[in-house]
């Protein structure tokens, strides 16, 4: 069974720094989604940043970017020029397509403050 | 385009009552996957439907069903209800098919279920 493992609970960042959150994952798939979403107190979840497992470079959305490690399974989210509204959960999370059926396993999200 | 769009926001309901939420995905989604999210539990997958029938169903008991309609529309169901559903119930919807999660799921913003 695929996991999706988020070390950091909580993290702070000041604004305008740079934050990075961590994911590791672990499956035995080869081709697979990875996807990062965030969650701010209105409880949408909301799709920031997503990574097919087969595309070597990185993938980067504005001020988000990644850094996908495929051989080390780890996944993680940098945030540059943070913004008060930055602040929410974040959540990773993984997908794979069966052909048949899919479905995103989530870790237990990084709740992310900003600071003045 | 209109969001998923999911009713009713907020319900509280009694031990041993049912209930049913509904799910309306963005209009082409053909795919409607269900999400349980607790504070204890994180996020967890609860059903996926695509063209009317259960594609993939997470590990949960019988009380949870669901079901589509031909408009792509989804329901689900939990009878007899227990003081550990209290829940966010997240829905989200995707186009069908492996490069389609190129470009995620989207989700609505939830059904806040409280049983009492």
């Amino acid at each position: 069974a695929q996991t999706v493992t988020q070390s950091q609970p909580e993290m702070s960042v000041q604004e305008a720094e740079t934050v990075t959150l961590s994911c590791t994952y672990d499956t035995s798939e080869s081709d697979y989604y990875l996807f990062w979403y965030k969650q701010p107190p209105s409880r949408q979840m909301i799709l920031v940043i997503r990574q097919e497992a087969y595309k070597q470079q990185n993938a980067t959305e504005n001020r988000f970017s990644v850094n996908f490690q495929k051989a080390a399974k780890s996944f993680s989210l940098k945030i540059s020029d943070s913004q008060l509204g930055d602040a929410a959960m974040y959540f990773c999370a993984y997908s794979t397509y069966t052909g048949t059926a899919s479905k995103l396993t989530f870790g237990t999200g990084t709740r992310l403050q900003v600071t003045l | 385009k209109a969001g998923v769009t999911q009713t009713p926001r907020y319900l509280i309901k009694t031990r041993g009552q049912q209930v049913t939420l509904s799910c309306s995905p963005i209009s082409g989604h053909r795919s409607v996957s269900w999400y349980q999210q607790t504070p204890g539990q994180g996020l967890q997958f609860l059903f996926e439907y695509f063209s009317e029938t259960q594609r993939n169903k997470g590990n949960f008991p019988g009380r949870f069903s669901g079901r589509q309609f031909s408009n792509s529309r989804s329901e689900m169901n939990v009878s007899t209800l227990e003081l550990g559903d209290s829940a966010l119930y997240l829905c989200a919807s995707s186009a069908r098919g492996r490069g389609s999660l190129n470009y995620g799921y989207t989700f609505g913003s939830g059904t806040r279920l409280t049983v009492v």
